[in-house]
């Protein structure tokens, strides 16, 4: 499978606890994504990387969230001192940005994340 | 300040039939408008993709329309099928090299037998 992935699919967690999502884009995409998505609504960006540069942060990833992608392939997602909620699915997409043009953006399956 | 809505909220229909979903955006300035499904359980798979200058595209049984002076897309579902039951996201970039799409809170569709 050579689309987006995503690990774990699934994590519960007890308030407090510090969790770590992983995220493989599709290998030749040089852009990576971050969104958070809750029941019922659409998907809410975090932060973007170009190559390993992250170039942007939503208002939304407070201090206790943080991302790297330090060889600009493969990202990480951290949530320190979880709180409920932050309970919400966690996707990542991939695309591969152009210059001119529109860029596909290619998300994987999320990672579900319960804080308890 | 830029805003994505859609409607309706949710919908069922029987297989079989026809139906259309909307999309209002206030984005500006306007890049592309794209229409994504959603599974449940699943991340949001590209439907359409439609830029500034096209105000049609189909992708099998869906047909997406744009009307960039309304501000207005329709995602037309032709002889829906079980396997439709999903929600459609509407999305919309305002800016052609960064990241800044808008997403709506999409339509939730159920096709009963």
């Amino acid at each position: 499978d050579t689309g987006v992935s995503q690990d774990p699919r699934h994590k519960i967690t007890k308030r407090g606890q510090n969790v770590t999502f992983r995220c493989d884009p599709i290998s030749e995409h040089n852009r990576l994504y971050w969104y958070r998505q809750t029941l019922g609504q659409g998907p809410e960006f975090l932060t973007y990387f170009q190559n390993e540069a992250q170039l942007e942060k939503s208002r939304l990833l407070s201090d206790r969230f943080s991302a790297e992608r330090p060889k600009g392939s493969f990202s990480t997602l951290e949530i320190q001192r979880t709180e409920q909620g932050d309970s919400a699915m966690y996707l990542c997409a991939s695309s591969s940005h152009r210059t001119s043009g529109s860029s596909e953006q290619y998300f994987g399956p999320g990672t579900r994340l319960t804080v308890t | 300040k830029n805003q994505v809505e859609q409607s309706p909220q949710s919908l069922i229909i029987l297989e079989g039939k026809n139906c259309t979903l909307q999309c209002n955006y206030t984005v500006s300035p306007f890049s592309n408008l794209r229409w994504y499904k959603q599974d449940t359980g699943r991340g949001p798979v590209s439907l359409t993709i439609m830029t500034f200058s096209e105000n049609t595209k189909s992708n099998g049984r869906y047909t997406a329309t744009l009307d960039a002076d309304t501000k207005q897309s329709s995602l037309h579902i032709t002889a829906s099928q079980l396997s439709d039951s999903a929600s459609y996201i509407c999305v919309v970039s305002a800016e052609s090299y960064g990241q800044n799409f808008v997403f709506g809170p999409g339509t939730r569709l159920s096709v009963l037998p």
